[in-house]
């Protein structure tokens, strides 16, 4: 596609509910990016794939976090038993590889509530 | 945690003036990158500026890097009110994207 796309845009939660937020990268990239961003900060890292393989997720807070990228194009990030510290703007990027540009999504808004 | 920092961490200018932000990092680096980001929006790559170079231009956007200093600036000349947004650094080493808390920048028509 011509861009990193994001679903859904905006959510809200009920806390203890679980979500599901969707990227499909850059047609043809191969590293995929998971950042989350509080409000009035820069954005944190929390997993990285390069194709299928998840090589970092050293950034995702809780075991109530999970990514996949099962045939190394589209990913979805799933939050279980949401809380309200979970609030934020959820961001996919891609890329063609380590070292290259990294382009960004418009972001999954989740407010929790 | 956020190892790249922006200063100034808000910054207001009129229109026309140039506007310089400056970024700083503790560890190595294989190339620092530039973002913009508009409120409530995605982030924008503006330049990527890779450990061997010193400096790079896109438009009125100018970007250096001081290895040796562990930083890096980005001027924006002649501003105008469309400028208007928060810019971030992040840098790629051993890890992937890190990023400061930005510097917010407003342009004042």
């Amino acid at each position: 596609g011509a861009g990193v796309s994001q679903s859904p845009r905006y959510k809200v939660a009920k806390r203890g509910q679980d979500v599901a937020l969707r990227c499909d990268p850059i047609s043809g990239h191969v590293s995929l990016f998971w950042y989350q961003q509080a409000l009035g900060q820069g954005p944190e890292f929390l997993t990285y794939f390069q194709n299928e393989a998840q090589l970092d997720k050293s950034g995702l807070p809780s075991d109530r976090f999970f990514a996949e990228r099962p045939e190394g194009s589209v990913s979805t990030l799933k939050i279980q038993r949401t809380q309200q510290e979970d609030s934020a703007v959820y961001l996919c990027a891609s890329s063609v590889g380590q070292g290259n540009t990294i382009y960004f999504g418009e972001g999954s808004w989740l407010t929790v509530v | 945690s956020q190892q790249g920092e922006e200063d100034p961490q808000a910054l207001s200018i009129q229109e026309g003036e140039n506007a310089t932000m400056n970024c700083s990092y503790k560890t190595s680096i294989n190339n620092l990158q530039w973002y913009r980001q508009n409120s409530g929006r995605g982030l924008v790559h503006l330049i990527l500026i890779r450990s061997n170079e010193r400096e790079k231009h896109s438009g009125r956007l100018r970007v250096t890097l001081d290895t040796s200093k562990k930083s890096s600036s980005l001027l924006i000349t002649a501003s105008r009110a469309a400028d208007t947004a928060s810019y971030f650094c992040a840098r790629t080493g051993n890890t992937p994207l890190v990023f400061g808390k930005g510097t917010r920048l407003s342009v004042i028509a």
